[in-house]
Formats: structure tokens, C-alpha cells, sequence
């Protein structure tokens, strides 16, 4: 059973460009947060979606971030216009429910790096 | 060894000595506690949690206290092995405030042979 997957590992973008990062969940799993880490820093958490709907994106900048969990596909974290402060590794975390916080389980992350 | 979380974020112990990391959480009303290994270039790995309804829970060579009180979380691992070189976050989460968990600044153990 596959874990959760991210795509790009590692992705660089120029100031102004997009980024999208792509997270697929564990299989049987419907609900998705991302967490985003800033060096020697913790996680701070940024969004939670289900399959469809955005449940809290307390933790989003109200400017050029989005994120959505289709009914088919990985959820995406698109950030527009990149700038220098949004380098950082994004997590996203599955759980089957949103009953269980313990069964978040994390993958790998995405390294994005702003020139 | 033993660290205090913010104010010691590296903590080096020898081989096969018991390690205690601290941390200090911010919400009185957090309810649930997990603490969290993150190793170099990958996502934060369950270790272990701890509902506030207790104080001291126990997995394999780790265990957790939690003094509600002053606030405070500690994960001691026994018989510190080089691979337990990580990060250690501990997380916090409010059943009041949803699904995500509120992370510590982490503290980096450094085992030495």
C-alpha cells in the first residue's frame, strides 16, 4: 500500500511564476491537509480538504494561494506569483476520516525554491 | 540528555543513553498531543500521542508525559540508537478548532557513537 505521494520533489520557479504541488493520498484515504515547513521551523498548517470541498483553510494567505482535492486526481496547492518568502517544504498529510488526527500520515514534501 | 525545546533546539547524547526532549505547548485547551520524528528530507513520521486525559503513556523504548499544568510535553527515548538522529516535533490539536494539529519548533538529537 503506497503512501502519500507528492510530485515535484523538488521544484524552482522564478519570482512571479506558478507553482503547483501535487498530492495524491494514501488509497481509501478522502480527507487532505497541507502543512507548510520554513527552515528550522515546525509545520504550520495552511489548509484541509475532502474530496470537493475545502473544509478550513484558516491557515491560507488570502492572496495566491489555493488549493482544491477534485473528485478525480491529487489535490493541488497552487501558488500564484510566486515571491521569495514562499520558499519553503509543503506537506500534505491523508487520513482516512476526519475523526482520527492520529492517523495523518505525511509524505515526502515538496521543496520549493524561489530565485 | 535533555533539552528544552526552544531555548535548546540541538540535543547530542551518546549511544544507548536515554534522551528527553521538551517541549512547551501554547493552548490550554489543546486535548490531544502527538509527537512527531522527522529525519532529513521527508515528512514528519507518528511517533507517539497522548490524550489530556492522561499523563504518562508508553510505546516501545518511547515514552510521553504530559503535565497540563504548566503546559508541558516530553518524549524520553531509551537506549537512544543512531537512528533515532531526527528532528522531534511535538503537535498539539483542540477538538474545538477542527482537524489541524499546531506544531512545536522542533528539536534536533544528534546521536553519537
Amino acid at each position: 500500500n503506497a503512501g502519500v505521494m507528492q510530485n515535484p520533489r523538488h521544484l524552482v520557479r522564478r519570482r512571479g511564476q506558478e507553482a503547483r504541488l501535487r498530492c495524491s493520498p494514501m488509497k481509501g484515504h478522502s480527507h487532505v491537509y497541507w502543512y507548510r515547513q520554513l527552515p528550522e521551523e515546525g509545520l504550520k498548517f495552511m489548509v484541509y480538504l475532502q474530496k470537493e470541498n475545502i473544509i478550513d483553510e484558516s491557515g491560507m494567505p488570502k492572496e495566491r494561494f489555493s488549493a482544491e482535492f477534485p473528485k478525480e486526481g491529487p489535490s493541488i496547492l497552487r501558488i500564484q506569483q510566486v515571491v521569495r518568502g514562499d520558499s519553503a517544504a509543503y506537506f500534505c498529510a491523508s487520513s482516512p476520516s476526519g475523526r482520527a488526527i492520529y492517523e495523518q500520515y505525511f509524505g515526502p514534501g515538496t521543496r520549493l525554491t524561489v530565485t | 540528555g535533555e533539552s528544552v525545546g526552544l531555548h535548546l533546539p540541538t540535543l547530542s547524547v551518546q549511544e544507548g543513553d536515554n534522551s528527553i526532549i521538551n517541549c512547551a505547548y501554547s493552548n490550554s485547551a489543546s486535548d490531544y498531543f502527538i509527537w512527531y520524528k522527522q529525519e532529513s528530507g521527508k515528512g514528519p513520521q507518528f511517533i507517539i500521542d497522548i490524550r489530556s486525559n492522561m499523563d504518562k503513556r508508553q510505546g516501545q523504548r518511547v515514552t510521553v508525559l504530559l503535565n497540563k499544568t504548566v503546559k508541558h510535553l516530553s518524549l524520553q527515548i531509551a537506549a537512544t540508537q543512531p537512528g533515532d538522529s531526527a528532528v522531534y516535533f511535538c503537535a498539539e490539536n483542540w477538538t474545538g478548532g477542527g482537524n489541524k494539529l499546531t506544531f512545536g519548533t522542533g528539536t534536533q538529537l544528534k546521536v553519537e557513537l
